[in-house]
């Protein structure tokens, strides 16, 4: 079954620690990949995307997640940390067999010690 | 601000009472997609529309659900017969056709609480 897979459920650092979030999925052909953040109380925001091209995609806020499809994983990396990065992520698939419909992991959140 | 619009953003019901909640994707989106989320959990697909017509819906959305979207423009998804399992946060999500490179936006969310 396609599915999506974040390893950690709850991750805590300090301002300026370097983070990195697990993510795999499923294989199941050809995808896109995809990073979703919720800061609290705010709605979903795309962090970034992967469609083609280089597996090292940049996004915002300093943010960027690097594609292995041998290992069929999309860590996020950030190399230093704020206090305003508190907020669940949410890694993301669209596999192109399945047309438009997004599976999404379960969600890690991060919290971040002043 | 010319995001994706949902109503109402909170809704309290009792069991067995019918809801409708409303999305108004961004103006030129011609896809548009329901989610259901869960408290812990990531958002898990219910349906998806591509300008009027209903073309995938998840084993989730069962028979006291219907959505729709009439003209192409805002949808409306109806739950029946409301059951305690339907407390969760329903999202909306629109994206402009690009074959592969189609992404989506998302809504803030209809908090529904079934009592």
């Amino acid at each position: 079954a396609q599915s999506v897979s974040q390893h950690n459920h709850h991750v805590i650092l300090s301002e300026a620690a370097s983070l990195e979030l697990g993510c795999n999925y499923s294989y199941g052909g050809t995808v896109n990949l995809f990073w979703y953040v919720q800061y609290p109380g705010q709605h979903l925001q795309l962090l970034l995307k992967y469609f083609s091209g280089d597996p090292l995609v940049k996004g915002i806020k300093g943010f960027e997640a690097e594609f292995i499809k041998s290992k069929f994983s999309f860590n996020l990396r950030k190399p230093s940390v704020q206090w305003s990065d508190t907020a669940e992520y949410f890694c993301a698939v669209n596999y192109y067999s399945s047309a438009s419909k997004i599976i999404f992991g379960s969600g890690t959140r991060l919290s971040i010690r002043p | 601000d010319t995001g994706v619009s949902q109503n109402p953003r909170h809704k309290i019901t009792k069991r067995g009472q019918n809801v409708t909640f409303r999305c108004d994707p961004i103006s030129e989106h011609n896809r548009l997609y329901w989610y259901r989320q869960t408290l812990g959990q990531g958002p898990e697909f219910l349906t998806y529309f591509q300008n009027e017509a209903q073309l995938e819906k998840s084993r989730l959305l069962s028979d006291r659900f219907s959505a729709e979207r009439p003209k192409g423009s805002f949808s409306t998804l109806e739950i029946q017969r409301t059951e305690q399992g339907d407390s969760a946060m329903y999202l909306c999500a629109s994206s402009l056709e690009g074959g592969s490179t189609d992404t989506q936006y998302f809504g803030p969310g209809t908090r529904l609480t079934v009592l």
